[in-house]
């Protein structure tokens, strides 16, 4: 069965202050794992898709990476703004379907 | 262009009720798919259609839940006799080209909150 867990549960920022999130997960066969932000009362929105160790991907003032088994989304110089909870999941070769989410993390970014 | 798209936002029902949610998946995609999200948990997957058709039916929790999908577009969750464990937000999602090595993504729409008093 694919699991995923993510830490820490919640995260305090100063703005400006960088830090990483962590997501490990075990899965029979990795197809991708997925990073989305949710915002309150919102559904997830798609941020980043990684398919192979070693790969990252970069988007304003966030970066993902991959190993086989973990990933962490790295947060640069954040601002208020970045305030969200940050939801990690996986897709299994068995399931070319579902994904498996993690609890997520939510992110405070303050002035 | 349009994203998915959910309805009602929110719905109140006393238990006992039956309820149908509604998805309109964004324009193209063949692959949909529902999950719930209950309070401090992560999202929990429900069923994946491709087309017309659910070849994954293993996440419903129950006989009193159960889905279809017409015209390859809009599906529709139905919870028959809702109890209170029911009360979650339902999500849908869809994909262009579920499983392939581009193209993946799932596409949330904004949820259905459901309240079972």
């Amino acid at each position: 069965e694919d699991q995923v867990t993510q830490s820490p549960e919640a995260l305090r920022l100063q703005e400006g202050e960088s830090s990483s999130l962590n997501c490990s997960y075990t899965v029979s066969g990795l197809r991708g794992l997925f990073w989305y932000r949710q915002d309150p009362g919102k559904g997830p929105e798609f941020l980043f898709t990684l398919y192979s160790a070693g790969e990252e991907k970069e988007k304003e003032r966030l970066k993902a990476t991959l190993t086989k088994k973990e990933s962490f989304l790295h947060i640069t110089a954040p601002k208020p703004e970045d305030s969200a909870t940050y939801l990690c999941a996986v897709q299994g070769a068995g399931t070319a379907s579902k994904l498996t989410f993690g609890t997520g993390t939510r992110l405070q970014v303050t002035l | 262009g349009a994203g998915v798209s959910q309805s009602p936002s929110n719905k109140v029902t006393e238990k006992g009720k039956d309820v149908e949610l509604r998805c309109d998946p964004i324009s193209g995609h063949t692959a949909l798919y529902w999950y719930r999200q209950s309070l401090g948990q992560g999202l929990e997957f429900l069923i994946y259609f491709q087309g017309n058709s659910a070849p994954d039916k293993s996440g419903l929790p129950s006989d009193r839940f159960s889905a279809e999908r017409t015209g390859g577009s809009v599906s529709t969750l139905t919870i028959q006799r809702t109890q209170q464990e029911d009360s979650a937000v339902y999500l849908c999602a869809s994909s262009a080209t579920p499983g392939a090595a581009d193209g993946n993504e799932q596409f949330f729409g904004p949820g259905t909150r459901l309240t079972v008093l």
